[in-house]
């Protein structure tokens, strides 16, 4: 299948930073990525819609300034927790659209302290 | 009320055994439908992708019934490796979009 790969895989920050992850789709082009949120023992929780070339689409709820999502590139998407709080602490997954199937990065798990 | 919904189990069966999940939806106009699988903290692999004829992998069976707007999973012959959760996953009015349910957790059990 194709490979999806997000960076870091895992993070641990203070509270009141930034912190930047990075999902790359490695050997296809992604239009369209898509990002998740998912604290424990819940399910993935779609937090936005990242459109190369164009603004993202976020779900309801979820803070756009706060949640900063780049798409420059057919191949790269970013997502960036800006003042990051130990309630943003979660694993973050990415997924990038190749044709009609979903694959997914590793995940980044955010501890804020 | 939401996208998909599915019963978070656990399910806890023995080797060998057959065991059935079932994830409703909530958008008659969905598409897209799959099933995932989740090991603990490691992000989701597609399993299969869901067919409106019914498709089989294996021993993996999946089904969709639009009336009733549900897709099934059916696993046969069930082994430890199979433990994990199973997540379904449907696509929303944009066809761009996908839910994901909450997941069901099999054990799988000696």
């Amino acid at each position: 299948g194709a490979v999806v790969s997000q960076h870091p895989s895992w993070v641990i920050c203070k509270s009141g930073t930034s912190v930047k992850i990075e999902c790359r789709s490695l050997d296809f082009q992604a239009t369209t990525m898509f990002w998740y949120r998912q604290f424990p023992k819940q399910s993935l929780m779609l937090m936005a819609t990242s459109n190369e070339g164009s603004k993202a689409t976020y779900e309801q709820g979820v803070e756009k300034d706060k949640f900063l999502i780049n798409h420059a590139s057919l191949t790269l998407s970013t997502l960036t927790v800006t003042s990051a709080h130990p309630e943003d602490s979660s694993f973050y997954i990415c997924s990038a659209l190749d044709r009609t199937k979903a694959f997914f990065g590793q995940g980044t798990r955010l501890t804020v302290v | 009320r939401k996208e998909v919904e599915q019963d978070p189990g656990p399910f806890n069966v023995p080797e060998g055994a057959t065991v059935a999940f079932n994830c409703t939806y909530s958008n008659s106009a969905s598409q897209s439908f799959f099933w995932y699988r989740q090991d603990c903290r490691k992000e989701p692999k597609l399993l299969m992708s869901v067919y409106s004829s019914g498709n089989e992998d294996g021993r993996f069976t999946a089904q969709l019934n639009r009336a009733s707007q549900y897709i099934s999973l059916l696993i046969r012959d069930s082994k430890l490796s199979d433990s994990a959760t199973y997540l379904c996953v449907v696509n929303g009015d944009n066809f761009n979009k996908f839910y994901f349910g909450s997941g069901t957790k099999l054990n799988v059990k000696p």
